[in-house]
């Protein structure tokens, strides 16, 4: 079975400056997918990022990068010029990858969370 | 719809009343997951649907639990005779769940805060 983990359970930045959220974790496959959600107090989690671990590339959406090391199982979020807004829980998640006729069975096994707080 | 809805936002009852929890999913979408979150232990996954089947139920706790959809789109979560371990945010989600890239997201809904009391 494949596990997530988040070893910050709370995680603090001044607004426009840079932060890190970590993430680890384990496996036997070879083919599958990461994620970064972020979950605001409204409860809708929202898909911040993804990575495919086939790609060596690391994934950038504007302001949110990783830092995917799949030799390490490590799958770091890097959050650069915070805004007030990116204040919430954010979670890890993992998924495994596409099987036989192109389906993609793809339950979420989620990290604990990180919540992040960002101060004006 | 635009997106995943669920309902009820907000469901308080009482222990060992039954409950039903309503995912509605985005149009189109064959795959439907039922997620728990709860401060003990995190968010975890209950039940996968394709169609109308669910070749995977693994995640249901107990047999108090069970789950159905219909007509390959609404999907309903039954509690039965609710305990207090119940309390939880309970999170639907739905996909298209063919091939690689976007096409396989899972989009959530708002989820369904329930208290048992």
């Amino acid at each position: 079975a494949q596990t997530v983990t988040q070893s910050q359970p709370e995680m603090s930045v001044q607004e426009a400056e840079t932060v890190t959220l970590s993430c680890t974790y384990d496996t036997s496959e070879s083919d599958y997918y990461l994620f970064w959600y972020k979950q605001p107090p409204s409860r809708q989690m929202i898909l911040v990022i993804r990575q495919e671990a086939y790609k060596q590339q690391n994934a950038t959406e504007n302001r949110f990068s990783v830092n995917f090391q799949k030799a390490a199982k490590s799958f770091s979020l890097k959050i650069s010029d915070s805004q007030l807004g990116d204040a919430a829980m954010y979670f890890c998640a993992y998924r495994s990858g596409v099987g036989a006729g192109g389906t993609s069975y793809g339950k979420l096994t989620f990290g604990q969370g990180t919540i992040l707080t960002v101060h004006p | 719809g635009a997106g995943v809805s669920q309902s009820p936002s907000n469901k308080v009852t009482e222990k060992g009343k039954d409950v039903e929890l309503r995912c509605d999913p985005i149009s189109g979408h064959t795959a439907l997951y039922w997620y728990r979150q709860s401060l003990g232990q995190g968010l975890e996954f209950l039940i996968y649907f394709q169609g109308n089947s669910a070749p995977d139920k693994s995640g249901l706790p107990s047999d108090r639990f069970s789950a159905e959809r219909t007509g390959g789109s609404v999907s309903t979560l039954t509690i039965q005779r609710t305990q207090q371990e119940d309390s939880a945010v309970y999170l639907c989600a739905s996909s298209r769940n063919q091939g690689r890239g976007r096409r396989n997201e899972q989009y959530f809904g708002p989820g369904t805060r329930l208290t048992v009391t």
